[in-house]
Parts: structure tokens; C-alpha cells; sequence
């Protein structure tokens, strides 16, 4: 495996079940994001964790909670989510380095997810 | 605030046209990086450029090219002699130079070539 993957790439999901999604970079970064991306809205940053230590929440709903065990994966614990909540959710990496400036993140594919 | 502007929303062109896709972004930093993106009908977001606020140099890559203006804070994208494959949505995005990591997403162009 190359890259930023994600699983599962398609979710179908009730308002009342619990899921993860899953995301794993082999790119040796340290830094990993999550990003929603609805069809009405652009894409909007949601997590950020560098070092395995949450340093962004962009006012997410609680019911989104993510997971970051180490420095290669990421996880979004999903719970009692709504309609809206359908959207694609797109994992990403980058190497954070002192004085460098923004680094490239580079994006897996995505998980598909429709709330019923 | 940070701001990406993408006017186009949608363009359609014929395979070997040339076409240029807009973006315009507002910051007020001093420092600052621009990105394009493409996401094809997959949906991953495949890195295309990434360019600081210091270098205003044209960049060409292949079929793309370029052209950041900082006096217009514009950063447009072409592609010459378009082919079918490229065919996908373009993100222009702005970064701060340090601090605040979130990349500013533009809403992006969909760029459809007819074969």
C-alpha cells in the first residue's frame, strides 16, 4: 500500500448506529487531518492531529470523535449522526517541520458515507 | 479571513482546446501558500502545485502551467491541448505560513473535455 488509503470507501449507516472510519498514510508523515466535503459546501477542515495530539477541532458536533493511536492512523468514531451528515470524508497527511512553512497534505479517497 | 475564489463553476471544452481555470483568493498575511487539487470521479484529492507567497515565478509542468500575480492575488491553472483524462474537479486552496493549519478550499471548477 501507497499513500493516505481509507476504509471502508462506500458507508450506509442509520441515525442510531455507531461506526468508524478508518484512515492510514505510509508516507511516514506526522500530521494527519480529517476534512468533510458535502455537495453545498466547500471542503471544510474538521480534525487535525500532529504528534499524535489533537491540535485543531474546527467546532465539530460531539458526535463525530476522532481517534489517533499513532502517528499513521486515524480514525472517526461515528455516532447517532443525521441526514446532513451525508457527505465525503476525506482523510489527509503532511510532514510538519520547524520553519517550513505550510506543508503539502496529500489526500486518501475518501469514504462515501449516507445517513438514512 | 482567508478567501478562495473560484468563478468558474463549471467548463466544458473539446479534447486539444486549451483552458485556464481561475482562482482568486483574499489574505491578509504577509506569507502565505497556494495549492491546486484535482479530484477525479474517485474522489481522492491528487496534489497538483504547491506555491509560496514569495515565488511569483510561472511554473510549467508537462500540459500545466501556472500563473501566480500577486498584485491581482490571482493563481490560475492552465492546461494545453486538454484531454479526456483530465476531466475532474480543480481545487485552488491557501494556507498560512505558519500556526492554523486548515487549507481554504475554493469550491472548486468542474472541468468536463468531450473527446
Amino acid at each position: 500500500e501507497t499513500g493516505v488509503t481509507q476504509t471502508p470507501r462506500h458507508l450506509v449507516m442509520g441515525m442510531t448506529n455507531k461506526k468508524s472510519l478508518k484512515c492510514e498514510q505510509h508516507l511516514g508523515h506526522n500530521a494527519m487531518y480529517w476534512y468533510k466535503q458535502s455537495a453545498k459546501k466547500p471542503l471544510e477542515l474538521m480534525f487535525v492531529y500532529s504528534l499524535e495530539e489533537r491540535v485543531e477541532n474546527n467546532s465539530v458536533p460531539s458526535r463525530f470523535s476522532p481517534e489517533c493511536p499513532n502517528s499513521s492512523h486515524l480514525f472517526l468514531h461515528l455516532h447517532t449522526l443525521q441526514p446532513e451528515d451525508s457527505a465525503l470524508y476525506l482523510c489527509a497527511s503532511s510532514q510538519e517541520g520547524w520553519g517550513q512553512g505550510q506543508e503539502t497534505q496529500y489526500f486518501g479517497p475518501g469514504t462515501r458515507l449516507l445517513v438514512l | 479571513a482567508q478567501k478562495v475564489t473560484q468563478a468558474q463553476t463549471e467548463i466544458s471544452v473539446v479534447e486539444k482546446e486549451d483552458v485556464t481555470l481561475d482562482c482568486v483568493y483574499e489574505t491578509r498575511d504577509t506569507t502565505y501558500y497556494l495549492f491546486w487539487y484535482k479530484q477525479p470521479p474517485s474522489g481522492e484529492l491528487v496534489f497538483l502545485i504547491r506555491r509560496n507567497s514569495f515565488d511569483e515565478q510561472n511554473e510549467i509542468s508537462g500540459r500545466y502551467s501556472w500563473n501566480f500575480q500577486k498584485s491581482t492575488s490571482s493563481f490560475n491553472f492552465t492546461i494545453t491541448a486538454s484531454q479526456v483524462v483530465d476531466s475532474a474537479v480543480y481545487f485552488c486552496a491557501l494556507a498560512k505560513d505558519t500556526g492554523r493549519r486548515a487549507l481554504t478550499f475554493g469550491s472548486g471548477t468542474r472541468l468536463q473535455v468531450q473527446p
